[in-house]
């Protein structure tokens, strides 16, 4: 119930190209799903959020796309770039329990 | 958005001894902050919430007497790894909701730990 599930694992894509990170989740409690980007040996920094009230947001060349009803939601990168090669992953919240949930982590790697 | 220091952000120790972490909050109030754990190559895990004047929160399966967590002051908190072994060897990063945005969360630089 409080997992968020990630996919996929890794992710290679060519630079410019748009890579998709999918997560889901089972509990319809959670009102805040944020996207974190990780580098090696770095704690997380916050890219973008959404709450479940809007379908899609966009900042910059990130987008989330939420859909609630499938209990689904995704980043896009557009336009990606070498710099953007880390590790990101999706979380969920219950602002009630205030924890983050999150999910498995995607290695995106940005080929030149 | 807010600041959260977090310091060492490498040590290494020999087994049996202790080791402390501090996470500070630079620029605002923390009363509750968030203890994780990091393996290579894999997700964060909740350790504990940590509460400003009472006890901490672990989650299940976290030994409390393994990771001692203190929050003395609305700016800092602290996670001591007990009697450490090598198995406690991993990435520890703390975290406190962020005051600036509505639903945000701040995490700190994190800290390597080694034990030898």
């Amino acid at each position: 119930q409080q997992q968020v599930k990630q996919s996929p694992q890794s992710l290679i894509v060519q630079k410019g190209g748009i890579p998709i990170i999918n997560c889901a989740y089972e509990n319809t409690a959670f009102d805040y799903f944020p996207w974190y980007q990780q580098f090696p040996g770095k704690g997380p920094a916050l890219l973008i959020a959404i709450r479940p009230d809007v379908s899609e947001k966009k900042e910059g060349r990130f987008t989330i796309s939420f859909n609630k009803s499938a209990k689904q939601f995704s980043l896009h990168i557009m336009d990606s770039q070498p710099g953007d090669s880390a590790t990101y992953f999706c979380a969920a919240s219950d602002q009630g329990a205030q924890k983050l949930v999150f999910g498995q982590g995607t290695r995106l790697t940005i080929n030149p | 958005g807010a600041v959260v220091s977090q310091h060492p952000s490498r040590v290494i120790c020999k087994s049996g001894t202790s080791v402390k972490i501090e996470c500070r909050s630079l620029d605002f109030q923390a009363t509750t902050m968030f203890w994780y754990r990091q393996f290579p190559k894999k997700s964060l895990m909740l350790m504990a919430t940590s509460n400003e004047g009472s006890k901490a929160t672990y989650e299940q399966g976290v030994e409390k007497d393994k990771f001692l967590i203190n929050h003395a002051s609305l700016t800092l908190s602290t996670l001591t790894v007990t009697s450490a072994h090598p198995e406690d060897s991993s990435f520890y990063i703390c975290s406190a909701r962020d005051p600036y945005l509505a639903y945000g969360y701040t995490f700190g630089s994190g800290t390597r730990l080694t034990v030898v």
